[in-house]
């Protein structure tokens, strides 16, 4: 089973609708939680962190589920602008601040989301 | 703006030659990643620093791969012999241990022929 796991898609979905991902991850003591995005042909940049309490910026909510172990990205009001990949980046617990997983970061595979007119 | 810095943005070459790719980390970054992108695989890590210290190379094939990180400004991928599924998008990113963050370079496409 992957570290991470998500829904490729393509979600093709017109301008404003409201759109969901999921994203799965397989250990259970993962410590931190971050939507990336990544658009045609560039690099990936944070989106945003997910705390456990769940957390909104702007038209963007993101929630962490710790007993069913996945985490969501929630998009309001979706416009053209949105159209890129969205990747999902979990954080292993390390052992220790010497531990040789502390500090990494696991990226799924991305769903992509195609907002059309 | 401090960003990631990658150098060579595009490069093609032929089968069995070497391939350098660089990268000059943001200052004061203490984690340094090189992952590999493709359409089938997406995003896969082939090396981690920190602190300059190679900490997980697990991903990368290690008869033709290797990532160091000579000193706190400079990290380096190469490849050889190069071969041609190895085209593909090869990132560099740098970030801080304890936010989680990572900046990434542009990449740098590799074409193998």
């Amino acid at each position: 089973r992957k570290e991470v796991e998500q829904d490729p898609g393509p979600f093709n979905v017109p301008e404003g609708a409201t759109v969901a991902f999921n994203c799965t991850y397989s250990n259970s003591a993962s410590q931190s939680f971050f939507w990336y995005r990544q658009d045609c042909r560039k690099e990936p940049k944070l989106l945003m962190s997910v705390y456990s309490s769940g957390n909104e910026d702007g038209r963007f909510t993101a929630q962490l589920n710790r007993a069913s172990q996945y985490i969501s990205l929630l998009i309001r009001d979706s416009k053209l602008s949105d159209s890129a990949t969205y990747l999902c980046v979990v954080k292993p617990p390390g052992s220790s601040a010497g531990g040789t997983s502390y500090g990494k970061l696991t990226f799924g595979q991305g769903t992509i989301l195609t907002v059309h007119p | 703006d401090a960003r990631v810095t990658q150098t060579p943005r595009d490069k093609v070459t032929e089968m069995g030659q070497e391939v350098t790719m660089r990268c000059q980390p943001i200052l004061g970054h203490n984690t340094v990643f090189w992952y590999r992108q493709t359409m089938m695989q997406g995003l896969e890590l082939l090396a981690y620093f920190r602190n300059r210290a190679p900490l997980d190379d697990s991903g990368m094939p290690k008869d033709r791969f290797s990532a160091e990180m000579p000193d706190a400004t400079l990290a380096t991928l190469k490849i050889q012999p190069s071969e041609p599924r190895d085209s593909a998008v090869y990132f560099c990113a740098s970030g801080l241990v304890v936010t989680g963050e990572l900046f990434f370079g542009e990449g740098s496409r590799l074409t193998v022929l």
